[in-house]
């Protein structure tokens, strides 16, 4: 299957500061991608559509200026968590799409957030 | 409408023995239901999708199989094995390359 990546795996970081995510689609081009939090034994929760060219689309309750986020380009996406307190600690998933008919979504491997 | 439930919670099943879950959704606009499978600190990966046209689809082990009507699908693991000890998260979207609506996921347990 196609492959997606995310850059870092783990980061740690003061409270107050911002840190950066990356989610690229190695081998194939993604006009959308979708970043996702997970709670320890959670599901999945969408936080934005990514959209290259244009805005992400955030889903509700989702605070915009928090999660910033910027679809670079066809292969690359990047989540910025801003003024992080230790809340946003999570586990922050992204995953891209296919085209054609038979599209179908790959997720990277997880960044784990740890706030402190 | 949005939603999508799954059952059980968690499953524990011996090794060899038929591992089930379940899923069942409201919105009749989704035409893509794929069954992701996620070990502890890892991204989900696809296990095996299913589209509205065909009542089932195996790969190997692993079966979707899917009722229009009742708008339930499941997932059977044949002969289930302890590397078969994960989550699994059902989903459904109105096309692939759509955002996914995820089920609340399944802890699967196979004992040795």
């Amino acid at each position: 299957g196609a492959v997606v990546s995310q850059h870092p795996s783990r980061v740690i970081c003061k409270s107050g500061t911002s840190v950066k995510i990356e989610c690229r689609s190695l081998d194939f081009q993604a006009t959308t991608m979708f970043w996702y939090r997970q709670f320890p034994k959670k599901s999945l929760m969408l936080m934005a559509t990514s959209n290259e060219g244009s805005k992400a689309t955030y889903e509700q309750g989702v605070e915009k200026d928090k999660f910033l986020i910027n679809h670079a380009s066809l292969t690359l996406s990047t989540l910025t968590v801003t003024s992080a307190h230790p809340e946003d600690s999570s586990f922050y998933i992204c995953s891209a799409p296919t085209s054609g008919r038979t599209d179908t979504q790959y997720f990277g491997p997880g960044t784990r957030l740890t706030v402190l | 409408q949005q939603q999508v439930k799954q059952s059980p919670q968690s499953l524990i099943v011996q090794k060899g023995g038929i591992s089930i879950i379940n899923c069942a959704y409201e919105n009749t606009a989704f035409d893509y239901f794929p069954w992701y499978q996620q070990f502890p600190g890892k991204g989900p990966a696809l296990l095996i999708a299913i589209r509205p046209d065909v009542s089932e689809k195996k790969e190997g082990r692993f079966t979707i199989s899917f009722n229009k009507s009742a708008k339930q699908f499941s997932l059977h693991i044949m002969d289930s094995q302890p590397g078969d000890s994960a989550t699994y998260f059902c989903a459904a979207s109105t096309s692939g390359a759509q955002k996914l609506v995820f089920g609340q996921g399944t802890r699967l347990t196979i004992n040795p």
